[in-house]
């Protein structure tokens, strides 16, 4: 099973702000995912990084995987409360389940 | 287009009980995991469902079982239930293994089990 180290684990920022919340393994992704867990819901998909040196945007979201396809990075400019929530690295996904890293739970303050 | 649904929301049992969750399916899609999430952690594989067989599992005892029925709906069951297994049990479905997005996971908002 692929270790993902995930950072921070917490933050919170006040709304307008930028962030940047990575994920990383000692071992090649073959490929990535990020996820958004609102509190009582389960998580979806944000987007999934195949190869390396990858950017992909959503909005205010920008994700990154690095050339080496080892780490990732999501980054969101001008955060908004709507923001809040627990977001998810995850790998694998085939028949031996998905491996999330810890999540980072972020908190935009209005 | 219903996405995955599950029942019941909410349950409280106490320690030695039983417990069967049930989770319906994204239309289109065969393959049902199911994880679990204790609260303020991430979501860990329990196991996968596709064919209806058992077609991997994650580090869980075998008192947790599951099934799937022809139409692709699964339930998971746990016995003699212990205060640890209090979490939320989220279902999630995809396209078979080897299907072109296969590792594209759609989740349902889970089942919130509470241990007494």
């Amino acid at each position: 099973t692929q270790l993902l180290e995930q950072s921070p684990q917490f933050l919170s920022i006040q709304e307008g702000e930028n962030l940047t919340v990575y994920c990383n393994s000692s071992s090649v992704f073959s490929s990535l995912q990020w996820y958004r867990q609102e509190p009582g819901e389960g998580p979806v998909l944000l987007v999934t990084v195949v190869t390396g040196g990858e950017v992909k945007k959503l909005k205010r979201l920008t994700f990154q995987f690095g050339d080496a396809r080892k780490d990732s990075s999501l980054h969101i400019t001008a955060a908004q409360p709507g923001d809040t929530g627990l977001y998810l690295c995850g790998t694998g996904g085939g028949a031996d389940g998905l491996t999330f890293g810890k999540g980072t739970h972020l908190i935009i303050q209005p | 287009d219903a996405g995955v649904t599950q029942s019941p929301t909410h349950l409280i049992k106490t320690r030695g009980q039983q417990v069967t969750l049930r989770c319906s399916p994204k239309s289109g899609h065969d393959t049902v995991s199911w994880y679990q999430q204790a609260l303020g952690q991430e979501p860990q594989f329990i196991f996968q469902y596709y064919e209806e067989e058992e077609r991997q599992r994650g580090n869980f005892p075998d008192r947790f079982s599951g099934h799937q029925f022809p139409n692709y709906s699964s339930e998971l069951n746990v016995n003699a239930l212990l205060l640890g297994d209090s979490a939320l049990y989220l279902c999630a479905s995809s396209l078979r293994i080897g299907a072109a997005g296969a590792n594209v996971l759609t989740f349902g908002a889970g089942s919130r089990l509470t241990v007494l």
